[in-house]
């Protein structure tokens, strides 16, 4: 089955513009995650969307901004973006809810790669 | 990852084994994973263990629980330069009726020839 899809997989912005990010789950998985990695700061997690809505948020700035559509895809967002933003931007699909007899697993895209200029 | 935590760095010679560690914080987590991450490419999961278990084995792959100690190591046998990468351990915690996954900083594995 297909994996974790995620669109596009680099792009160069310069600072004070927005980017969107997109990635399509694996087919039945209803969450998505978003993490940002960076070589100072490591593995950062965004947030996550389970049926439409926000249900984790981690520290970031309001200028990161997310959805998911009813198909589970999602986007991200960044709004005017700043040189620190530059980063490999990760998104993982799940099944979303706890599994009894099982591991709840996340499987990743291969990223984003985002440079701002 | 600030309840998960990892050493940085780890350098090993070809054929050797390889030993990377990872402490946690939260005893009530379920299951602990370990994923792996090769230049470019996002993070694929190599194996997990739920926190019941002691240890498990697949293949090359070891790994080892210590729930009293919230010490998880993954040992590779006969290490080999396509195993040079980031590894990252991970732990999900149950929260209402789904998990929450919490990842530490990252072990980036040299192999050296």
């Amino acid at each position: 089955k297909a994996g974790v899809t995620q669109t596009p997989r680099y792009l160069i912005k310069t600072r004070g513009q927005q980017v969107t990010l997109s990635c399509s789950p694996i087919s039945g998985h209803r969450s998505v995650s978003w993490y940002q990695q960076t070589p100072g700061q490591g593995l950062q997690f965004l947030f996550e969307y389970f049926s439409e809505t926000q249900r984790n948020k981690g520290n970031f700035p309001g200028r990161f901004s997310g959805r998911q559509f009813s198909n589970s895809r999602s986007e991200m967002n960044v709004s005017t973006l700043e040189l620190g933003d530059s980063a490999l931007y990760l998104c993982a699909s799940s099944l979303g809810l706890a599994v009894p007899s099982g591991a709840n697993v996340l499987t990743f895209g291969a990223g984003s790669r985002l440079t701002v200029l | 990852g600030e309840d998960v935590e990892q050493s940085l760095f780890l350098s090993v010679r070809e054929g050797d084994s390889s030993v990377i560690n990872c402490t946690y914080t939260d005893s009530s987590s379920t299951y602990l994973y370990w994923y792996k991450q090769e230049p470019g490419a996002g993070l694929q999961l190599l194996t997990y263990i739920f926190s019941n278990m002691d240890m498990k084995q697949d293949q090359r792959l070891t790994v080892l629980l210590n729930k009293k100690d919230k010490h998880l190591s993954l040992r590779i046998a006969d290490t080999q330069t396509g195993d040079s990468a980031i590894y990252f351990c991970a732990e999900s915690r149950r929260w209402d009726n789904f998990n929450k996954f919490y990842f530490g900083s990252g072990t980036k594995l040299n192999v050296k020839p």
